[in-house]
């Protein structure tokens, strides 16, 4: 199954604005919207935002998401070092009726 | 406090079986679509099934297909993961989760190995 793309890494000092993308198609990004993810070594994976672009109860207003057509995006502003993570995205492909992912975007904060 | 809690996970040889199990809490288990997502070591993430809610219909991605067979129930709020003919392949964390990936349980690890 073909999988949404992600960069593999994002490097942004401590407290600039970090920007993650997240490539898809109308089947899927474009579809219903993507959900990121964030996950910390060792962790399992936390949801940052729901595919409406909404951050769930207890994520930072420093987190958000957006989307234009088959691109959705995560603004990460005023970077800590605890964000140094790994985000991925994720929706729902209409054709494939399967969940397909990015590769990961490993943010590094210097 | 929503809650999903994998188990089930283990060491075993190539074309052996395991059941992961899924214990959820906290939600109306009957309300919601489930899903398996895996992630092998040092990789990305990788969705294995999904279940909807009323349990009638399934996905896989092409890897498990005919191998691996995702049930819930509800009675019990329990989600399953039976995994036949396990493959070195096979090997990572499972994670249960609550659609649309928005609840993750702490995952349990599966290792194929001889």
């Amino acid at each position: 199954q073909a999988g949404l793309t992600q960069p593999p890494s994002v490097s942004k000092g401590l407290r600039q604005t970090a920007t993650l993308t997240c490539t898809g198609s109308s089947k899927n990004v474009g579809y219903q919207g993507a959900v990121w993810l964030q996950q910390h070594l060792g962790h399992p994976p936390k949801l940052l935002s729901h595919r409406n672009n909404n951050r769930p109860s207890g994520i930072s207003e420093r987190f958000s998401a957006s989307r234009s057509g088959d691109t959705a995006s995560l603004t990460i502003t005023g970077l800590q070092p605890e964000d140094e993570a790994d985000y991925y995205c994720s929706a729902w492909d209409s054709s494939l009726t399967a969940w397909v992912f990015g590769g990961g975007t490993k943010l590094t904060v210097l | 406090e929503v809650q999903l809690v994998e188990s089930g996970g283990g060491l075993v040889q190539p074309g052996g079986s395991l059941r992961l199990s899924c214990a959820a809490s906290g939600f109306t288990f009957s309300d919601y679509w489930m899903t398996w997502v895996r992630q092998a070591p040092g990789k990305g993430l990788e969705w294995v099934a999904t279940l909807k809610a009323e349990g009638s219909e399934k996905f896989y991605v092409d890897s498990v297909k005919g191998r691996f067979s995702i049930s819930r129930d509800s009675a019990e709020n329990s989600l399953y993961l039976q995994m036949n003919s396990l493959r070195v392949d096979d090997t990572a964390v499972y994670y249960c989760v609550r659609d649309p990936m928005v609840v993750w349980g702490q995952g349990t690890t599966v290792t194929v190995s001889s």
